[in-house]
């Protein structure tokens, strides 16, 4: 069974502090991981898809890193804007269909 | 806009009752999924069709059931409510079945059970 557990549950910065999320995954042969950004009452919001190992993205302040056992949602000098739940999916290779297995999401706080 | 919408926002209900959200993929999309969210137990999948074909399925209750129809829109039931089926509801899609494309989520349906 794929899971995925993120760390920190929740994280506060201040505007123009940068750290990082973690999220750890297990899965039966990675298909992708996906990242989404969920402000609060709304639908999660697509940012990133990792293939493999070594894969980078970035967009804007955001970027994100793949190994075989995690990845890291690095945020550079972040603004209140960013301040949102960030979470982690998995899709596996023996998973049926299609389905996204997620990880319980880090609730990241900017102050200004 | 993520282009999934997603029908009613806001649903509040009796225990015992029925009612059905109503999900519309992105233009062009095949694969519709829908999935819970609680406070408890995060995001979890239940189901997945393509084409309207029952593709994969989570762990959805026997009371809930979908289907999707030659319009490609798609319709979670979900019957004999319970205080714990209180959750927002998320459709998604995709555009193809089985590779790794992205799900675009809808903006959800917030379901009340008193």
């Amino acid at each position: 069974e794929d899971q995925v557990t993120q760390s920190p549950e929740a994280l506060r910065l201040q505007e123009g502090e940068s750290s990082s999320l973690n999220c750890s995954y297990t899965v039966s042969g990675l298909r992708g991981l996906f990242w989404y950004r969920q402000d609060p009452g709304k639908g999660p919001e697509f940012l990133f898809t990792l293939y493999s190992a070594g894969e980078e993205k970035e967009k804007e302040r955001l970027k994100a890193t793949l190994t075989k056992k995690e990845s890291f949602l690095h945020i550079t000098a972040p603004k209140p804007e960013d301040s949102a739940t960030y979470l982690c999916a998995v899709q596996g290779l023996v998973t049926s269909g299609s389905r996204l297995t997620f990880g319980e999401g880090t609730q990241l706080t900017v102050n200004p | 806009d993520s282009g999934v919408t997603q029908t009613p926002k806001h649903l509040i209900t009796a225990t015992g009752q029925r009612v059905t959200l109503r999900c519309s993929p992105r233009s062009g999309d095949l694969s519709v999924y829908w999935y819970q969210q609680s406070l408890d137990q995060g995001l979890q999948f239940l189901i997945q069709y393509y084409n309207g074909e029952e593709r994969a399925k989570g762990n959805i209750l026997e009371r809930f059931s979908a289907q999707q129809f030659p319009d490609l829109h798609s319709e979670l039931n979900l019957s004999s409510l319970e205080l714990g089926d209180s959750a927002l509801y998320f459709c998604a899609s995709s555009v193809r079945r089985s590779s790794t494309d992205t799900q675009y989520f809808g903006p959800g349906t917030r379901l009340t059970v008193l």
